[in-house]
């Protein structure tokens, strides 16, 4: 089993929807929680970041984390064709330096 | 710069050459790290340099993978003797390493490498 489990899609949305984007984790030490998104022959860059349980907004995004149930998720709103791209999910353990990410989930909004 | 560069952008090369992929982290960027992205998979941890020690080398699939950091900037990855599976897209990522930001890492667009 994957330290991070994440649905690699594609999900196809039409434009104005909301997305539901969620990972799984198998390691209760998880304290860092991160949301990176990819554009298409570019590097990840990061869209959200969360410490423990609880919910962040950012704009049109908000950030799930439920540590009980070792799942995170990530809400888009009134969704663009411009969020078209892979969403991965990122975490970590306090006190170490590496990143475990899922696998990415891509995203198509549809006009 | 403003932001973490790689070159080449895209490397094709020969089944058993070995190749030198370069990243130039953010400025005054302490920590530079190395992702390997293959197709349709996750970003897999290759090695993390904090200043131009490497405390977690742990990532490095075999001993033809190297890597190394001068004057706590410019990092270089070296593959000897490619394979084919070796195959990917190379991610070099950099951190201020601060206690609050740590977790930030600025991406590069990263290195597509294609073995032959």
């Amino acid at each position: 089993q994957k330290e991070v489990e994440q649905d690699p899609g594609p999900l196809s949305v039409p434009e104005g929807a909301i997305v539901s984007l969620n990972c799984t984790y198998s390691n209760s030490a998880f304290q860092y929680f991160m949301w990176y998104r990819q554009y298409s022959r570019k590097g990840p860059e990061l869209l959200m970041y969360t410490y423990s349980s609880g919910n962040k907004e950012d704009g049109r995004f908000t950030a799930q984390v439920d540590k009980s149930s070792k799942y995170i998720s990530l809400f888009i709103r009134d969704s663009q064709p411009s969020d078209s791209a892979t969403y991965l999910c990122a975490m970590k353990p306090g006190g170490t330096d590496k990143l475990i990410f899922g696998t990415g989930t891509r995203l198509q909004v549809f006009p | 710069g403003a932001g973490v560069s790689q070159s080449p952008s895209n490397k094709v090369t020969e089944k058993g050459k070995d190749v030198e992929l370069r990243c130039d982290p953010i400025s005054g960027h302490t920590a530079l790290y190395w992702y390997r992205q293959r197709l349709g998979q996750g970003l897999e941890f290759l090695i993390y340099f904090q200043g131009n020690s490497a405390p977690d080398k742990s990532g490095l699939p075999s001993d033809r993978f190297s890597a190394e950091r001068t004057g706590e900037s410019v990092s270089t990855l070296t593959i000897q003797r490619t394979q084919q599976e070796d195959s990917a897209v190379y991610l070099c990522a950099s951190s201020a390493d601060t206690e609050a930001t740590n977790e930030k890492l600025f991406f590069g667009s990263g290195t597509q490498l294609s073995v032959l």
